[in-house]
């Protein structure tokens, strides 16, 4: 069965510092994979896709970066925080009949 | 770009009455989701629409999809506490993308 892996669960970060938030899935390859954000009370703000290995689309400018190292892992990366980065962020895969989206645990950061 | 909106932003009901979301896209839309987030939760697919003027149900969930496939709906009848959370529409974009709409969070008061 298709699985995704988010870590860590929570993450409080001093602003200026870095950030690498990993998200892994199992039972599937090859997977279009996304990094969503959750601003408190708002809704998912679609930051990055990726449809294959070193291949990042950006959605939106910003301080964040991603990085596919392996079909089958996702990285989000700043290398330095900002206040505004504070959020829920989720990663998301197509399900294996290709149409709605499944969604990891999601990390809660809060830059502080 | 394309834009999913969606109202209302926020609507607290007493349980047992019923609650309505809608769901706006800027351009058509070759399917429509809907999605559901419990506090502190991440979304759960609920529903995918396709066809023009779909009407789909779960229980006391009914979903439609418009004629012109440029909104949809989210009915609940008869709501109770577990329904309470953020329920979200989204559209399909390229490459598999779903732009979400903002959200409308529900809170059931019993």
């Amino acid at each position: 069965s298709q699985t995704i892996h988010q870590w860590p669960a929570t993450l409080v970060q001093p602003v200026g510092s870095p950030l690498s938030l990993e998200c892994t899935v199992e039972g599937t390859s090859n997977p279009n994979l996304y990094w969503y954000r959750q601003a408190a009370g708002r809704g998912l703000q679609l930051l990055f896709y990726s449809v294959g290995i070193g291949q990042i689309s950006s959605e939106v400018p910003q301080n964040l970066s991603a990085s596919r190292p392996q079909d089958r892992q996702f990285i989000l990366s700043s290398k330095k925080l900002l206040l505004s980065d504070s959020g829920f962020y989720l990663c998301a895969y197509p399900t294996l009949r290709g149409t709605e989206a499944f969604f990891g645990q999601g990390t809660r950061l809060t830059v502080v | 770009g394309q834009q999913v909106m969606q109202i209302p932003q926020y609507q607290h009901v007493q349980e047992g009455e019923d609650f309505t979301t809608y769901c706006n896209s800027s351009t058509t839309l070759s399917n429509i989701q809907w999605y559901k987030q419990r506090p502190g939760g991440h979304p759960v697919f609920l529903i995918q629409l396709v066809k023009s003027g779909e009407v789909k149900k779960q229980k006391r969930l009914t979903f439609q999809f418009g004629e012109a496939k440029k909104n949809s709906s989210l009915h609940i009848t008869a709501t109770q506490t577990t329904d309470v959370g953020t329920y979200f529409c989204a559209g399909g974009g390229g490459y598999n993308k779903l732009i979400f709409g903002a959200g409308t969070r529900l809170a059931v008061h019993p």
